[in-house]
Formats: C-alpha cells, structure tokens, sequence
C-alpha cells in the first residue's frame, strides 16, 4: 500500500500547456505539501494545507494553484507552462502542521520542450 | 527564518568504511532537526529526527547523528556504510510560520557514493 501517492510519475509537454499532476495520501494526515526540486536537487517547499485550508504559499507564481477537494487529496494545477517549470515535484503529508515527520510521494518528473 | 548548510556537497567513500556528513544549523531558541535520505528515482524518507531530550538521536539503517548546540551543529553518522546506502542526504530544519504551523527548510544535499 503506497502511503503517498503522486501520478503520472513522468510528464512531457510543451510550453505554453496546462497540465495538473494528483497526489492522494492514505495515512489520514491532515497536512499536505508541495515541493518542486530543481535539477540541482535543491528542494524547496511550495505550498502547504492543512484539513483543505491553505496555510503556506512561498513565492510561486500564479500559475501555480494547489487545489484540495478533501484532506486526503492536493492536487496541483500549472497553467502556461514554461522552460524553468522542469523539476521533480514531490508531494507529503504529515499528521499536522507540527513537527511531525512529513512522508514523501516519489515524485512527478516534469520536462517542458 | 531558519536555514542549514550541508558542507559537503559530494562525499565517496569505501564500502565498510564509516561515514560522518556535516549539517550547520542557523541559531535559534528552539530548533527541530532532521535528516532524510533520497535513493535513485524515489521520494524522501525520514532517517532520524531531532526535537528535544537526548542530543543523540539513532535512525534507522544503522544511522545516527548528534545534536550540538554550541557548535550549531547536526551532523550524521555511520559507523559501517553498505553499497545501498548511494542516496542523496538532507538536513533539514523546521521552521515555525503559525502557531501550530512549521515548514521544513532543507540544506543543498550531499550525495554519498560507496565503493566496493
């Protein structure tokens, strides 16, 4: 049973596209995250939300939304896609927003030709 | 807002041999601390963490770092590295941002390659 989940796994499109990648978590935790790491695999935490309420958003663009129909799902929405968007992104969860550990899907490989 | 530094961007090493990867921490009253493992192609696991009592903190797969105040310091250890322990490494820092709401800051990484 795969605790998070994230699909596709590999994404390839062209600039310009919208494209949404889903993350699901079976845990029961009440917070969800979104990371992007670039290819330097430096990581850097996106936005958070905690029992479907937005509670961090770093400086991302506003192409990015992070969409939560429920707290067991985050899904993220990214219109225009551009050059710079190629990265892994990674969802996780934890039981809260405290210091609890945070586990990690395996990652989404997007690649903008 | 709190950062690390890992000091070693690149660290090989011989199988069987012991392995220390360095983590600075920035200052701070309280501090939580942890370190997470990425193997080839999947997601990030927790190793160990750090959040109060015991300035030794043992993870799993034989690792174990220490946690130093005065020195600012978290660093990671194995006394005997095996050929899987080839991952990229994290320290990262919690970071509070609400009142029950923390966000994890994560160091540059260190990619550690056993040899055989």
């Amino acid at each position: 049973d795969t605790a998070v989940s994230q699909t596709p796994k590999y994404l390839v499109t062209q600039m310009g596209n919208d494209k949404s990648i889903k993350c699901e978590q079976n845990l029961g935790h009440d917070t969800m995250y979104w990371y992007k790491q670039d290819s330097k695999k430096f990581l850097k935490i996106m936005f958070s939300y905690n029992n479907k309420e937005l509670i961090i958003n770093e400086t991302v663009p506003n192409r990015f939304s992070p969409k939560s129909p429920d707290k067991a799902h985050l899904n993220l929405h990214i219109n225009s896609l551009e050059l710079g968007d190629s990265a892994v992104y990674f969802c996780a969860s934890s039981q809260d927003g405290s210091n609890q550990p945070q586990h990690f899907g395996d990652g989404t490989r997007l690649s903008i030709l | 807002a709190q950062s690390v530094t890992q000091l070693d961007s690149q660290v090989p090493v011989f199988e069987e041999a012991p392995v220390e990867l360095r983590c600075n921490y920035s200052s701070s009253v309280s501090v939580y601390l942890f370190w997470y493992v990425q193997y080839p192609n999947q997601g990030l696991q927790l190793l160990l963490k750090y959040l109060s009592g015991s300035t030794l903190v043992k993870g799993i797969n034989g690792f174990e770092a220490e946690f130093n105040k005065s020195q600012t310091s978290f660093h990671l250890r194995k006394p005997s590295v095996h050929i899987s322990d080839t991952a990229e490494y994290f320290c990262a820092v919690s970071d509070q941002v609400g009142t029950n709401d923390y966000k994890l800051s994560f160091g540059a990484g260190t990619t550690v390659t056993v040899r055989a």
